[in-house]
């Protein structure tokens, strides 16, 4: 069974703290995604990574970084947060070229 | 550019009263049609992946099947526990590892 986990389900930060949001993969996946979810926005990307120590901005990286040291863990970055942050985060795997599993996601509040 | 509508916005249905949401797509060469389901809160939980017009999956009370414009994913008889937000999205031939997501559509069954 896939299985995709993230450090946090819920996580409350104050404006300018930085913040670290973790994800660890069990699939031996290639690539990992960080999305943002919002109410009417939908699912959008921060930045995804094809590779161990690769990474790709994806439609919104302003504000976010990521660092992949080993395969299996992807780690979003919020280098000093603000409340437009507060959003839902979702971690995501696939194989190249292949569905994508997501984690159960984190609900970031950032006062 | 790879677009994805999902139509109606929000569906609701009495139990046991079949129905189809649609997925629209536009896309330079598809790669891949993926349906997920979300609950409130929750991560997104793969269903189907859909490669060919013609190709059709079926789990349970769902089936989903795949145009070369669209997909539908059609219920059978449903119990109030498939409620939830259904998500679909479309791989292309030039999008590298990214998917592009619907907004969803909201079903509520009621019993």
């Amino acid at each position: 069974d896939v299985k995709v986990t993230q450090s946090s389900r819920y996580l409350v930060k104050r404006t300018g703290e930085k913040v670290f949001l973790e994800c660890v993969q069990d699939m031996d996946h290639e690539n990992m995604f960080w999305y943002r979810q919002d109410p009417g926005l939908g699912l959008r990307l921060i930045y995804f990574s094809y590779d161990v120590k690769m990474k790709e901005k994806g439609d919104i990286p302003e504000g976010y970084s990521v660092s992949r040291e080993k395969k299996e863990r992807f780690s979003l970055i919020l280098e000093s947060a603000s409340t437009n942050q507060t959003s839902m985060y979702l971690c995501a795997g696939s194989s190249r070229g292949d569905t994508q599993y997501f984690g159960p996601g984190t609900r970031l509040t950032v006062l | 550019e790879d677009q994805v509508t999902q139509s109606p916005e929000a569906l609701r249905l009495q139990e046991g009263e079949s129905s189809s949401l649609n997925c629209s797509y536009t896309v330079s060469g598809l790669r891949g049609l993926f349906w997920y389901r979300q609950d409130p809160g929750k991560g997104p939980e793969f269903l189907f992946t859909l490669y060919s017009a013609g190709e059709e999956k079926e789990k349970e009370r769902l089936k989903a099947t795949l145009t070369k414009k669209e997909s539908f994913l059609h219920i059978t008889a449903p119990k109030p526990e498939d409620s939830a937000t259904y998500l679909c999205a479309v791989q292309g031939s030039s999008s590298a590892s990214k998917i592009i997501f619907g907004s969803g559509t909201r079903l509520s069954i009621r019993p």
